[in-house]
């Protein structure tokens, strides 16, 4: 069974502060890795797509890497800022089947 | 454009009763997911369509899970005498096509809260 795994679990910072988590995953049989950010009482919305090794995704003061040799990609977020927060979701493309299998995620609280 | 829809937004439901979540994907997108999260667990693939079809269903938690998709757009998913451990938010996605390298975007609807009672 594919385990990715999503750490820290939660993370409190302040505005302005910048901050990073980790997402591992198995790295055989990668095919792709997603990365989403999910708010409260929204729909989760898609930040990157990321298939090759040494990849990097940057979207405004959103970043990431991957590294599918050594199983992980990190998620940058510079000069947090409130609405930053939400919970970050990596999920790694599982070729049978068809499925995203994701992480618990990451909670993310930026306070004023 | 419209994103993703669906239907209810939130379900409450006594045990043993059947329930019908809905899916509007996005028009023009091929392959369509569902997925589920219960309480303080991840997100959990449950079942895709490529057009209506279905190639694998063995994500489905049980029997009393099915799903089905007409037209190439719209797709149920029915829980039948549903179970309290059914309660969960329940994910619908579309991409505009189902790859085996999967760079598609999966793009998520708001989700449907069912609790059951």
């Amino acid at each position: 069974i594919l385990n990715v795994e999503q750490s820290p679990q939660s993370l409190h910072v302040q505005e302005g502060d910048s901050t990073n988590f980790t997402c591992s995953f198995p790295s055989s049989n990668f095919y792709a890795l997603h990365w989403y950010r999910w708010e409260t009482a929204k729909s989760p919305e898609a930040l990157f797509v990321m298939t090759l090794n040494g990849d990097e995704k940057k979207k405004g003061r959103i970043s990431a890497t991957l590294n599918t040799k050594e199983g992980y990609s990190y998620l940058y977020i510079k000069g947090s800022q409130p609405e930053d927060s939400a919970t970050y979701l990596c999920a790694l493309f599982y070729n049978q089947g068809g499925k995203l299998i994701f992480g618990q995620g990451t909670e993310l609280s930026v306070k004023p | 454009g419209a994103g993703v829809s669906q239907s209810p937004s939130n379900k409450v439901t006594e045990k043993g009763k059947d329930v019908e979540l809905r899916c509007d994907p996005i028009s023009g997108h091929t392959a369509l997911y569902w997925y589920r999260q219960s309480l303080g667990q991840g997100l959990e693939f449950l079942i895709y369509f490529q057009g209506n079809s279905a190639p694998d269903k063995s994500g489905l938690p049980s029997d009393r899970f099915s799903a089905e998709r007409t037209g190439g757009s719209v797709s149920t998913l029915t829980i039948q005498r549903t179970q309290q451990e059914d309660s969960a938010v329940y994910l619908c996605a579309s991409s505009l096509r189902f790859t085996t390298s999967s760079r598609e975007t999966q793009y998520f609807g708001p989700g449907t809260r069912l609790l059951v009672l």
